[in-house]
């Protein structure tokens, strides 16, 4: 497609359980962040991937939260033992990845996630 | 580090009053500054950006100077309608590469027929 996927959309868990969440980026765009985004705090950085390069990990908020993207493409964000604090929306971006800091940086429309 | 503040909302307009939302910035260097926009049942989506001193972005109706001296990014629209009511997120980027995005924590906006 022409944006950045995000799966499921919706995703109502029970406080315990694992989810993993899906972000198929934009063809050709070498650059993939995580943010969430909970009711009045804003978004918070969570993972940025850049080429080959190791991940920029420091926003993941706990040992719990970990992602992966294979083959310089898809992504999975993984929420291990989910507690209900972390209900919120999970938001997918990218970027191109040849250019200074100007990219503009183009986001999927979230997956909602409610930890019951 | 760099970080982003903006001004609180809600804020609440009549159609066709001038909008002012304030954002100012700390960050090392050159940073690149955006605003982004979240209309109510969607994704964030880029309103428009600036990536140097003095630049002015501007699209639909809205601008917003990069102004390197105040260390500022006031995004402003002269008439407003009911279809800018939305979240306004103000944002910066760092000088190299593809670095994360910091942003502001939103402000909403209303506007009433």
């Amino acid at each position: 497609g022409a944006g950045v996927s995000q799966s499921p959309s919706n995703k109502v868990t029970e406080k315990g359980k694992d989810v993993e969440l899906r972000c198929d980026p934009i063809s050709g765009h070498t650059a993939l962040y995580w943010y969430r985004q909970s009711l009045g705090q804003g978004l918070e950085f969570l993972i940025y991937f850049q080429g080959n390069s190791a991940p920029d990990k420091s926003g993941l908020p706990s040992d719990r939260f970990s992602a992966e993207r294979t083959g310089g493409s898809v992504s999975t964000l993984t929420i291990q033992r989910t507690q209900q604090e972390d209900s919120a929306v999970y938001l997918c971006a990218s970027s191109l990845g040849d250019r200074g800091g100007g990219n503009t940086i183009y986001f999927g429309e979230g997956s909602w996630l409610t930890v019951v | 580090g760099n970080s982003v503040t903006q001004m609180e909302g809600p804020v609440t307009l009549s159609e066709e009053a001038f909008l002012t939302i304030n954002c100012t910035y700390t960050a090392t260097g050159y940073p690149s500054l955006f605003w982004y926009v979240q209309y109510p049942g969607e994704g964030l989506q880029l309103l428009l950006k600036a990536t140097k001193a003095d630049d002015k972005g501007s699209n639909k109706g809205f601008e917003a100077t990069y102004r390197k001296e105040t260390t500022s990014f006031h995004l402003e629209k002269g008439s407003v309608q009911v279809s800018d009511s939305a979240v306004y997120f103000c944002a910066l980027s760092g000088h190299s590469g593809n670095t994360p995005l910091v942003f502001g924590k939103g402000t909403r906006l209303s506007v009433i027929a």
